[in-house]
């Protein structure tokens, strides 16, 4: 089954301890990315990558790092977790076909800071 | 002005209602628009791509309006299982990576 996988689920963790959310996906797309969701404020990417080894700055990136080392995984990583990225987490994979960018997102991840 | 702005509702429809959503967008440039629909606080799934020439899919026509910058989706003959929060996406011109999402608008369908 074509999917995107995410994990933890759900995380409650506290101020400052570094921690990773792990994003997968089978359907060998060269596109993915990370996006949080936060009422009234909508979808916002906080990071893309086109393809291994190239990495972007969405438009709220401070406070997260990323990596892609193989095409299939896009972790993204808090190294000092705050309480204002609590926060709802998608993680989505697309084609890079012109014209039509179809997102598949996880299933999404809660992460409550306290 | 945000790059894209629908009105929040809630939308709230008898069954069997058309409803009908618009959507704003400031950038000029862009390409590339769909509506997504999300389910209470799940992933958001790709409903309808929009093309110039409008288009439908069985119940759902959107419609791309390039000179007042807007597009929308006509849902006709509600049902039940619409009820959920329809997203409004759009690309950044020339920029494939870059969508941005509008906040959404949450629609309730009752019997």
């Amino acid at each position: 089954e074509a999917q995107v996988t995410q994990n933890p689920r759900y995380l409650i963790t506290v101020t400052g301890k570094k921690l990773t959310v792990t994003c997968s996906q089978n359907m060998n797309h060269e596109y993915m990315s990370w996006y949080r969701q936060d009422p009234g404020l909508g979808l916002r990417q906080i990071y893309y990558s086109m393809n291994v080894e190239v990495t972007d700055k969405g438009d709220v990136p401070e406070g997260y790092k990323v990596s892609r080392k193989e095409k299939r995984n896009f972790p993204l990583i808090l190294e000092s977790p705050s309480p204002n990225q609590t926060s709802l987490y998608f993680c989505a994979s697309s084609l890079l076909q012109s014209g039509l960018y179809e997102q598949y997102f996880g299933p999404g991840t809660r992460l409550t800071v306290t | 002005r945000k790059e894209v702005e629908q009105d929040p509702g809630p939308f709230n429809v008898p069954e069997g209602a058309t409803v009908a959503f618009n959507c704003t967008y400031s950038n000029s440039a862009s390409q590339s628009f769909f509506w997504y629909r999300q389910d209470c606080r799940k992933e958001p799934k790709l409903l309808m791509s929009v093309y110039s020439s409008g288009n439908e899919d069985g119940r759902f026509t959107a419609q791309l309006n390039r000179a007042s910058q807007y597009i929308s989706l006509l849902i006709r003959d509600s049902k039940l299982s619409d009820s959920a929060t329809y997203l409004c996406v759009v690309n950044r011109g020339g920029t494939a990576s870059k969508l941005t999402f509008g906040t959404g608008t949450r629609l309730q369908v009752t019997l």
